[in-house]
Formats: C-alpha cells, structure tokens, sequence
C-alpha cells in the first residue's frame, strides 16, 4: 500500500518563529489532507490539498503532486500551534492512509 | 462548515461489560463514516468503514465480533466495544466525507478497568 512519511517527527520552536513540515507520498493521490490533533485528542482539518498552494493566515501549504510531497508552512508561531500535525492521502479508494504525524511544541 | 460529533468524549467501563460509542455528521448525510483507534503517541489506525444500511467493512486484523459497527441512518453510526478488556483502552474517533473534505468528531478516550 501507499507509505505516508512525515519530517521531522519531532519539532520544539520558540514563540514567533517559522516552520515547515514535510509530506512524502509513496504514490499518486486523490486527496491530501492537513490535520492538527490538539492535546485533547480532537483532529482539525486544515487544507484540503491534493495540489497547488492554500493559505489561511499565518498556516500555508504547498503539494506538488508529481514530486509526491507536501509542505505545510507556520509562520510566527504561537503555543496554541502546538500539537500533532498530520498528513493524510487518499490514494485512490475512500480510505484516508495517515502518516505518523509531526509533534510541534512551541515554547513562551 | 460540516460537523461531526462523537459522544462520549470520556467513558469508564469495567472489564467484561460493552461500551457504545456514538458518531452523528449534524449537518450533512454521509453514507460511509470511519473508526480509527489511536494508541498513546501514535498515529491514527484505521478500524473499519462504515456503511449506511449494510455491514461495515473491517481491516485485517480488527474483530468484528468485539468492534460491532452499525450505521442505521445517514447521520449516525455506533460503534460498540463488547466484552471490554483493558487492552481495549484507547482513543476511538470516528470521521465523515462531505465533498473532497474530511471532517473528525471529537474522539472518545475508553478506559477499561
């Protein structure tokens, strides 16, 4: 099946500062998702992306489909940015393959 | 934008009794919903998919017999965890595809003592 790989796996920032997390996708996809799972366990949806580029404030993300890989993009972080992003791809059935997710701490 | 809720969010049962869990999409039909199972710093393992008005479909190696899934109308599916054991303790979340966008309930974390 599809392999969903995420870097870094594990991310500590200071407050204000940016970052990038990283998709690789083993094969072409319908559907790539960003989620953020906040501490309290709840999954929020943050682009819908199979490709191109999306904004939504100080969050970005950018697919090149042909290359199999997504950048998710934080800018000026915030302690509330904190959590586990997730990356998830829906190769071609209805399932949604997740990958191990990137834990961002962001410190005051 | 679309919503989906699952309840409960916190449920304690002791070992041997069943425990349900409820998932809704509350503005929207969504005839497949989905059960994953996230283990402590863990991604997400994808348990069954949930069809409307037939059985569900499993992934290897989850039992149905423990997992019953049951998606009676276009807005609800329950899945219930029987004979409960303390392995079984976990978060469960359920999610639903409204157009290319797929939306997760609130999870419910089960504590099996």
């Amino acid at each position: 099946g599809i392999q969903v790989e995420q870097s870094p796996p594990d991310l500590i920032l200071q407050e204000g500062a940016n970052s990038t997390l990283r998709c690789n996708f083993s094969d072409s996809v319908n559907n790539l998702q960003w989620f953020h799972q906040n501490p309290w366990g709840q999954l929020i949806n943050l682009f819908y992306i199979p490709s191109g580029t999306k904004q939504n404030g100080r969050l970005s993300a950018t697919t090149v489909a042909t290359e199999r890989y997504s950048l998710l993009y934080i800018s000026s972080s915030q302690t509330t940015d904190s959590g586990v992003y997730f990356c998830a791809v829906i190769p071609g059935s209805e399932k949604l393959v997740f990958g191990k997710g990137t834990k961002l701490t962001v410190n005051p | 934008g679309a919503v989906v809720s699952q309840h409960p969010s916190w449920v304690i049962c002791k070992s041997g009794t069943s425990v349900k869990i409820e998932c809704r999409s509350l503005d929207f039909q969504a005839t497949t919903m989905f059960w994953y199972r996230q283990f402590p710093k863990q991604s997400l393992m994808l348990m069954a998919t949930s069809n409307e008005g037939s059985k569900a479909t499993y992934e290897q190696g989850v039992e149905k017999d423990k997992f019953l899934i049951n998606h009676a109308s276009l807005t609800l599916s329950t899945l219930t965890v029987t004979s409960a054991h303390p392995e079984d303790s976990s978060f469960y979340i359920c999610s639903a595809r409204e157009r290319n966008t797929i939306y997760f309930g609130e999870g419910s974390w089960l504590t099996v003592v």
